[in-house]
This record gives structure tokens, C-alpha cells and sequence, in this order.
């Protein structure tokens, strides 16, 4: 069975605190990928990777940084939480443009 | 620039009636279009992909480069279709762009 895991399903943190949100995924994709979901706006790619240590911007990057040390973890990094990055946070990864496989979520609140 | 656009946020529909959820795209070269939808409290998960050319729980789209759409449908909505669908682009680097999202309620 396929799966795609993430570190925490609920994260409370505060302004200005560093954020490690953490994808494991167990089918040997190549490819990662970090969106965003939030009412009315839908998902929205904030990162991707294809391989081990390489990385490439999406569509809302600012603010947000990834690690890709082992090709199966992709770790999404808020390296100051604001308030704007409440959100609930999607993991996915798929083989080439095979269809994409979705981890859980992490609800992700900053106070 | 490529563009996914669902006009529709919220569809209620009646049990047993035809449901038609809409999805137009910008693209300029050859789409891969998908249907994803998710479930209350479950994960996104595929429900079709247009190339597959299959028709899962009932549902179809049908791609129209013409019209430039992958509008979704069902003749028959049953009460647990109720979910979020969103209609998706591939683009060039396998990733997704989604559209807003259209939630569904088919009511008794």
C-alpha cells in the first residue's frame, strides 16, 4: 500500500519560531512536492524536488525554504513563522507525471 | 501561463440528479489534466486522469481543446459524492497547478 507520511498532523507555534514539517514517503519517487491548502485559494505549490539535494521554486516560495538529504524525506522549513503561514500543509510525491500521491496534512497554526 | 479555473466554490445538488462540476484550463502546449478529490477528514486522492480515459464511481470528463475544458460528471449523484473536487494541470516539471476547488453536496 502506498504511503506518503507527515511528521504531525496539528502544529500550534509561535511568531518568529522555526518550523520543520517533515515527509516521508515509502514508493521510491523521485519526485516531492510541498502545497499549501487554504479555503477559496485551493493548493498552491510552494516547493518541489526531483532527486536528492536538488530543489525548485513553486508558486509561493517566499518565506519557506526545503531540505531533500535522502530521497525519501522532504522537509518543508518556515525559518520565521508568521501569522500568513497558517495554513493546512500537503506532502505528495509521484514517478514522473504518474498520478500524485498525498500524505495526511499538518494544520499548521502560528499565534 | 497556465491556468486552472473552477467558477464554481460551492454545488448542491439533489440525490439522483446529473451533477456537471466545471474546470477550464490555459495551456499552451498538451494538457495533462487530472481530477482530484478528498473526502471529510481524508487525504487527496486521484479520481481520474483524462488520458486514462476511465470512469471512476460513476464520474467521466471528457477533455475539449476547443472550449479549453475537463468539466466532471455523473448522471446520478449519490449522497456520498459529497466532497471537495479539484480540477489540476500538470505542467512541464510534474507539478500540479489546482484550481480553487468546488465543494459538493448532494442532499436526500
Amino acid at each position: 500500500d502506498v504511503k506518503v507520511t507527515q511528521s504531525s498532523r496539528y502544529l500550534v507555534k509561535r511568531t518568529g519560531e522555526k518550523v520543520f514539517l517533515e515527509c516521508v514517503q515509502d514508493m521510491d519517487h523521485e519526485n516531492m512536492f510541498w502545497y499549501r491548502q487554504d479555503p477559496g485559494l485551493g493548493l498552491r505549490l510552494i516547493y518541489f524536488s526531483y532527486d536528492v539535494k536538488m530543489k525548485e521554486k513553486g508558486d509561493i516560495p517566499e518565506g519557506y525554504s526545503v531540505s531533500r538529504e535522502k530521497k525519501e524525506r522532504f522537509s518543508l522549513i518556515l525559518e520565521s513563522a508568521s501569522t500568513n503561514q497558517t495554513s493546512m500543509y500537503l506532502c505528495a510525491s509521484n514517478y514522473q507525471g504518474n498520478e500524485q500521491f498525498f500524505g495526511p496534512g499538518t494544520r499548521l497554526t502560528v499565534l | 501561463a497556465q491556468r486552472v479555473t473552477q467558477p464554481e466554490k460551492l454545488l448542491s445538488v439533489f440525490k439522483g440528479a446529473p451533477v456537471e462540476l466545471k474546470c477550464n484550463y490555459s495551456y499552451s502546449g498538451s494538457p495533462e489534466l487530472f481530477w482530484y478529490v478528498q473526502y471529510s477528514r481524508q487525504r487527496l486522492q486521484l479520481l481520474l486522469r483524462h488520458i486514462s480515459r476511465e470512469s471512476i464511481k460513476g464520474f467521466t470528463a471528457d477533455l475539449n481543446k476547443g472550449e479549453t475544458s475537463f468539466h466532471l460528471k455523473k448522471p446520478f449523484a449519490q449522497e456520498e459524492d459529497s466532497a471537495m473536487y479539484y480540477c489540476a494541470l500538470m505542467n512541464s516539471g510534474y507539478a500540479l497547478n489546482f484550481g480553487k476547488g468546488t465543494s459538493l453536496l448532494v442532499t436526500p
